[in-house]
C-alpha cells in the first residue's frame, strides 16, 4: 500500500494523559499536514511541515501540542494532559510540493 | 480570512435522480479549489481540484465546475455506493496561508435504491 499511513487508528485515554500519534507519508512527498474533525464538521489545519521543517501553526494548536517530523519523512504529533474537547478526528495528509493533500485513515481520539 | 460555505447540509436522492452540491467560497487569492469525498470513520478521498473560473472535471457519475464565488458538484443518475460525505475546500494563494486547505462542513449525501 503507498498511500498515508496513520497509527494507531483508535486510542482511548483518560483525561490528562499523554498520548502520540504517527503519520507517514506517501514517499517522496515533501509537504506532510496534520488536520483534526470533528462529528458533523470539516477538517481543520493545525499544522505543517515542509520536509523537517514546520512552517506553519494554527492558533488551534495549543501550547499542549507539538508536532515532529524528524529527517523529513515520518511525523508524530503529541497531546500533552488531554482533555475533553480533545477528543476528534485526527487526519494527516500528505503532498508533492503545494499540490493535492491526499489524505490517510485518520486515528480516532476519545478522552474519557 | 477564507470561508467555505456547502449546501445542503444532507440530500437524499433516489437511485437515478440527478442532482448538484453547492460550494461558495470567499478566499483572497484562488490557488486551487478541492473536491473530496469522506465515508463514515475514513479519510477523506481526492475527487477533483479545480484552478480557475470555467474548468470543469469529470469522473464517472460526477462533475464539478469553477465559478468565481461558486464550485458545483453534480451527480448523474447516482447509485447507493455514492452514498457518502462530500467535503469542499480552498486553497489560498496568500504567501502567509501556506499550503493550508479550508474545509466546508460537507453535504451528506444519502441514495435510496
Amino acid at each position: 500500500d503507498t498511500g498515508v499511513s496513520q497509527n494507531p487508528r483508535h486510542k482511548i485515554t483518560k483525561r490528562g494523559q499523554n498520548v502520540t500519534f504517527r503519520c507517514d507519508p506517501i514517499s517522496e512527498h515533501n509537504r506532510l499536514y496534520w488536520y483534526r474533525q470533528t462529528l458533523g464538521q470539516g477538517p481543520e489545519f493545525l499544522t505543517y511541515f515542509q520536509n523537517e521543517a514546520q512552517l506553519e501553526k494554527s492558533r488551534l494548536l495549543s501550547d499542549r501540542f507539538s508536532a515532529e517530523r524528524p529527517k523529513g519523512s515520518f511525523s508524530t504529533l503529541e497531546i500533552q494532559r488531554t482533555e475533553q474537547g480533545d477528543s476528534a478526528m485526527y487526519l494527516c495528509a500528505s503532498s508533492p510540493m503545494g499540490d493535492t493533500q491526499y489524505f490517510g485513515p485518520g486515528t480516532r481520539l476519545t478522552v474519557l | 480570512e477564507d470561508q467555505v460555505t456547502q449546501s445542503p447540509e444532507a440530500l437524499r436522492l433516489q437511485e437515478g435522480e440527478s442532482s448538484s452540491l453547492n460550494c461558495s467560497y470567499t478566499v483572497s487569492g484562488l490557488r486551487g479549489l478541492f473536491w473530496y469525498r469522506q465515508d463514515p470513520g475514513k479519510g477523506p478521498e481526492f475527487l477533483f481540484t479545480l484552478y480557475s473560473a470555467g474548468e470543469e472535471k469529470e469522473k464517472e457519475r460526477l462533475k464539478a465546475t469553477l465559478t468565481k464565488k461558486e464550485s458545483f458538484l453534480h451527480i448523474t443518475a447516482p447509485k447507493p455506493e455514492d452514498s457518502a460525505t462530500y467535503l469542499c475546500a480552498v486553497q489560498d494563494g496568500e504567501e502567509t496561508s501556506g499550503s493550508r486547505l479550508t474545509f466546508g462542513e460537507g453535504t451528506q449525501l444519502t441514495v435510496n435504491p
